[in-house]
């Protein structure tokens, strides 16, 4: 069965710093992975994904993730915090034949003035 | 255009209620969804549509019913709802029958509250 552990429940960042938002997944079989993000009362917008190929992978808003078979993890950073980032994300996970796409619990991230 | 559109936005329904929960996207997808999503928790899937037939229910209770109408719609009904199912309903739609590797793109939400 797949799984996913976002690795802290809030991130506090200054504006200008590094964000770094860590995913580790479990899956029998070579994974589908995703981020994305949802801002106060809406839905969830996707950032990046992986599939295959290139294992560095860019997204939208300046996010990038690196996705790392032997630590098997999929770790979501951006250069520099904006204040606009501050939003909860969530990792996921699906199967390459599945139809489910299973999500962590999220991390909150809030940006510092 | 990437948009899936829902409404009503907010509802509130008392136990004894029927209502339904909106769903339309013209992307031309051909899979389906609605997550349940309570506060301070991540989605957790509800239903797979694919080709407008049901392929996954994750054994919701039977007082919530989908239904998808055609390729572009898809609708939640609600019957005697309890307090703990007050949560935001997402749909969701994707390009083929699976998520693997197919984006899945959300809508905005509708958010219920049951009384």
């Amino acid at each position: 069965a797949q799984s996913v552990t976002q690795l802290g429940s809030h991130v506090s960042v200054s504006e200008g710093a590094l964000v770094l938002l860590r995913c580790n997944y479990s899956s029998s079989v070579p994974p589908y992975l995703f981020w994305y993000v949802q801002y106060p009362n809406q839905g969830l917008q996707l950032l990046l994904k992986y599939t295959t190929g290139a294992t560095l992978v860019k997204g939208i808003n300046g996010f990038e993730a690196e996705f790392k078979k032997s630590e098997t993890s999929f770790h979501l950073t951006k250069p520099s915090a904006h204040m606009s980032d501050a939003a909860e994300y969530f990792c996921a996970v699906s199967e390459v034949y599945g139809n489910k796409l299973v999500f962590g619990a999220g991390t909150i991230l809030r940006v510092k003035s | 255009d990437t948009e899936v559109t829902q409404t009503p936005k907010h509802l509130v329904m008392g136990m004894t209620n029927k209502k339904s929960l909106k769903c339309e996207q013209h992307m031309g997808h051909r899979a389906m969804y609605w997550y349940k999503q309570k506060a301070k928790k991540p989605p957790e899937l509800m239903f797979v549509y694919s080709y407008e037939k049901l392929s996954i229910n994750e054994s919701v209770p039977s007082r919530f019913s989908p239904e998808c109408p055609n390729s572009s719609l898809l609708n939640l009904h609600l019957h005697a709802l309890q307090p703990e199912d007050s949560a935001l309903y997402l749909c969701a739609s994707s390009l083929g029958q699976g998520s693997s590797g197919n984006t899945i793109y959300f809508g905005e939400g509708s958010w219920l509250t049951v009384v």
